[in-house]
């Protein structure tokens, strides 16, 4: 298994408030990626990242955001938790200094959002 | 935007059987192809790969054909076992961004 790590594995929280969820990698790979899975949907792209500090937006965007300041960690922070946010989240990383490589997930977080 | 999607959302199939799982996507410029394994639980795992120069690639009991004309992807899977109980899905690219089927549930009946 690719060594990828979400922290927290559950978490429940209120309307309003903020939250961050972590995703440690020890692939030191340059690509890493934040989506949400919800039914009915398939894996969306909330925000990625091409390096350290250098981060992008994913079609579900909005109310999210990320910052990389090492190559191993990638947060995702809610700045204020709504309803609508409660999914489940996963981290991916991927390799693609030559050519297309697969993404390679995590175990993820569920969110709960009260 | 991209349409990845399958043909059937459930599929049950009897333990030692061959099970084959269809994706259909959208953009003629998808130029790679993933299929993933997704157990409850468990984030996404890494089944098999192929690209758009390959027709066929096989691995261990599992082998994806790509039909670029009528932009079809299967996945099937031999001798199908109740391990392999779990949702399947697959993923297209045409640059840097991945997009993902909503996945076949996929069954094994003992």
């Amino acid at each position: 298994d690719a060594g990828i790590t979400q922290s927290p594995r559950h978490k429940v929280t209120e309307t309003g408030t903020p939250v961050t969820l972590r995703c440690h990698q020890t692939e030191n790979h340059r690509y890493m990626y934040w989506y949400r899975q919800d039914p009915g949907h398939g894996l969306r792209l909330i925000h990625y990242s091409y390096g350290v500090k250098d981060t992008d937006k994913g079609e579900v965007s909005d109310g999210y955001s990320v910052s990389r300041s090492k190559t191993e960690d990638f947060l995702l922070t809610l700045e204020s938790a709504t309803s609508s946010q409660t999914s489940v989240y996963f981290c991916a990383i991927s390799d693609r200094r030559n050519s297309n490589q697969p993404q390679h997930f995590g175990d993820g977080t569920r969110l709960s959002i009260l | 935007g991209e349409s990845v999607g399958l043909h059937l959302p459930t599929l049950s199939v009897q333990e030692g059987d061959n099970s084959i799982i269809n994706c259909a996507y959208s953009n003629s410029a998808s130029d790679y192809f993933i299929w993933y394994k997704q157990e409850s639980g468990k984030g996404p795992q890494f089944i098999i790969d192929i690209r758009s120069n390959m027709d066929k690639r096989q691995g261990q009991r599992v082998t994806v054909l790509l039909n670029k004309t009528v932009k079809h992807l299967s996945l099937q899977i031999a001798a199908t076992q109740p391990g392999d109980s779990a949702v399947y899905f697959c993923a297209e690219t045409a640059g840097n961004q991945f997009y993902f089927g909503t996945g076949t549930s996929l069954t094994v009946i003992p």
